[in-house]
């Protein structure tokens, strides 16, 4: 029973584009979401967060979106640039952060 | 060391041998996780480990594995008796305590059951 939902499982997008990557929850106990970018041979790194007190999280060219009444969270990304092609999952953990939840991953590809 | 370390980088056994994958985890992180991603899966949990609280096994697919995590710092993931389906890029990752969201990833360990 997957509870962290991302069904797309790749995204192109022209260099100087937006990405828009997506994510969908079925737990109304998550309390905060995190997004992870990974290239191939690497462990995944941390991007952004968001907590549920919150409906934007902005960091540079990445912003984070939740919509709670949905259960879907997004990440943006202005201008996207060939070097944040990656795999980007998203995660969700609860209040007490000891379990997370990860996505199937969304494989963002921007083209030069 | 600065980040989580896993060794081996590459495993590849045949099926029915014993593996041994280990972590070593950031200086000070008390919660050690692992997690496995399958070939065009995401990432699954296995098991978590918090200071020391007895570990979170819900993960673990079958007997044939375990985990252990000697004095607080590296740990060790057991899988006996490799079947092909355990074939996966194992994931080490830890963070600081139980306040703090963020999860540092190994580069992980890929292994292949022939």
């Amino acid at each position: 029973d997957q509870q962290v939902k991302q069904n797309s499982p790749s995204l192109s997008v022209q260099e100087g584009r937006i990405s828009i990557l997506n994510c969908d929850y079925t737990n109304s106990m998550f309390d905060y979401f995190l997004w992870y970018k990974k290239y191939p041979a690497e462990g995944p790194t941390f991007l952004i967060s968001i907590s549920s007190i919150k409906d934007k999280n902005e960091d540079g060219r990445f912003t984070v979106f939740l919509n709670k009444s949905a259960k879907h969270l997004s990440l943006h990304i202005v201008p996207s640039q060939p070097g944040d092609s990656a795999v980007y999952f998203c995660a969700a953990s609860g209040v007490d952060f000891n379990k997370f939840y990860f996505g199937s991953g969304t494989k963002l590809n921007v083209k030069p | 060391g600065a980040g989580v370390s896993q060794s081996p980088s590459n495993k590849v056994t045949e099926k029915g041998k014993d593996v041994e994958l280990r972590c070593d985890p950031i200086s000070g992180h008390t919660a050690l996780y692992w997690y496995r991603q399958s070939l065009g899966q995401g990432l699954e949990f296995l098991i978590y480990f918090q200071g020391n609280s007895a570990p979170d096994k819900s993960g673990l697919p079958s007997d044939r594995f375990s985990a252990e995590r000697t004095g607080g710092s590296v740990s060790t993931l057991t899988i006996q008796r490799t079947q092909q389906e355990d074939s996966a890029v194992y994931l080490c990752a830890s963070r600081r305590g139980t306040n703090n969201e963020k999860l540092f990833f190994g580069s992980g360990t890929q292994l292949s059951v022939l």
